[in-house]
């Protein structure tokens, strides 16, 4: 069974601070790895993806990929309100997706 | 911008009814994907479909079908909704040059 592990969370950061999302995988060969950002009640959206090891910066966003470590991670650098919702991890290989259960973020004013 | 629709984004059926559920794409994409996702389960495969009549079965495709006639259309079908079929569905199409999927907005189906 291929799985994506989350921490359900929540996890709660001030206004301004740093978010760290984890994600850990179990399918070595996944060569495709994905964040999304879900709002309560509405569907997933594409935040960014990152195909080689090392970081990947987009605006205040950095995925991190450790192939090795079988690891991914999100990083949110100065943390809004508006970035409250759930992340969710996704992994790809060779035509099948797998999603995490997602991380719930609050952002506290 | 990758669009997605879906035919309702709120659906309350009765239990035994047949349910439709469809998700039209505007970027011709081959691939496309039917989820259901619920609390503390994520998101799980139903069915999808690399070509027009072609379907292949996700993990958990006990009571549903699906039928793509045309590229752009990919419909679910609850032959015989029941109860545990209450969740939101959610509609997917995959862009094969980045293995990215997109997903439209979503049917919360509610079966009473």
């Amino acid at each position: 069974q291929k799985e994506v592990e989350q921490n359900s969370g929540p996890l709660s950061v001030p206004e301004g601070a740093i978010a760290s999302l984890n994600c850990t995988y179990s399918d070595r060969g996944s060569q495709s790895f994905f964040w999304y950002r879900q709002y309560s009640g509405k569907s997933p959206e594409l935040i960014m993806f990152i195909y080689s090891n090392g970081d990947k910066e987009d605006g205040r966003f950095t995925a991190q990929l450790n192939k090795a470590s079988q690891y991914v991670s999100l990083l949110i650098r100065d943390s809004q309100p508006s970035d409250s919702a759930t992340y969710l991890c996704a992994v790809y290989n060779n035509n099948d997706m797998r999603f995490g259960a997602g991380t719930r973020l609050t952002v506290k004013p | 911008d990758v669009k997605v629709t879906q035919s309702s984004r709120y659906l309350v059926k009765r239990t035994g009814e047949k349910v439709f559920l469809e998700c039209v794409q505007d970027m011709d994409h081959e691939n496309m994907f039917w989820y259901r996702q619920d609390p503390g389960l994520g998101l799980r495969l139903i069915y999808f479909s690399y070509d027009v009549k072609m379907k292949e079965k996700g993990d958990i495709p006990e009571g549903y079908s699906v039928s793509r006639e045309k590229k752009e259309r990919f419909s679910l079908i609850l032959e015989s909704a029941s109860t545990n079929q209450t969740s939101m569905y959610l509609c997917a199409i995959g862009d094969t040059s980045t293995d990215t999927q997109y997903f439209g907005p979503g049917t919360r189906l509610t079966v009473l």
